[in-house]
């Protein structure tokens, strides 16, 4: 079954909303989840280390206050990408990290469209 | 130089045949490698990992991992037109995951 679940797998929005991403741990208390961006024909790009408790850590040229993450509980973590414009239109994906060198288990993703 | 390095390809077998995906990483002393598949428009799934040099076999799939060469790579056996997706190499380097560009499998029937 799923270890992942991301909420909502696709949006379409006006320029200028801000929309929330949601990613949950289902199957045990996740303190590290990650956030990815994937351009179409691009592989993926980590945006962010998100930690239970405190700040994301955030990858170089990522802006931070752009992309707000609050990772508020060990089962759940979200992305809220603030006054999105056409350019942050791509696909978001979340995963679990279960344990330092085990394998990241990924959510489903979630298509943003913004026109 | 990049962290992982993978032939975007596409690599193209015949249904049946044995697909032959490879990966190398800079990074010497990385422990822990991923192989992930990712069809269009979908997330990665975890296909295997590997953390000692040698082979790692679960089903048809075989993982392959050299630390003197840097190398990790991912055999397919009796490839099926389902297979045909994109292949993520991946390597863990202590903080996060690195991934490869990713390549391209066809397999055609």
């Amino acid at each position: 079954g799923a270890v992942v679940s991301q909420h909502p797998s696709w949006v379409i929005c006006k320029s200028g909303t801000s929309v929330k991403i949601e990613c949950r741990s289902l199957d045990f208390q996740a303190t590290t989840m990650f956030w990815y961006r994937q351009f179409p024909k691009q592989s993926l790009m980590l945006m962010a280390t998100s930690n239970e408790g405190s700040k994301a850590t955030y990858e170089q040229g990522v802006e931070k206050d752009k992309f707000l993450i609050n990772h508020a509980s060990l089962t759940l973590s979200t992305l809220t990408v603030t006054s999105a414009h056409p350019e942050d239109s791509s696909f978001y994906i979340c995963s679990v990290l279960q344990g330092i060198d085990q394998p990241q288990h990924f959510g489903d993703g979630t298509r943003l469209s913004i026109l | 130089q990049k962290e992982v390095e993978q032939n975007s390809g596409p690599l193209s077998v015949p249904e049946g045949a044995i697909a032959s995906l490879n990966c190398t990483y800079s990074d010497r002393g990385s422990q822990s490698f991923f192989w992930y598949r990712q069809y269009s428009g979908k997330s990665p799934e975890l296909i295997m990992f590997i953390y000692s040099n040698g082979d790692k076999e679960d089903g048809r799939f075989t993982a392959q991992l050299n630390k003197a060469s840097q190398y990790v790579s991912l055999l397919i056996r009796d490839s099926q037109p389902s297979d045909s997706a994109t292949y993520l190499c991946a390597v863990w380097n202590g903080n996060k995951l690195v991934f490869g560009a990713g390549t391209i499998l066809r397999v055609k029937s």
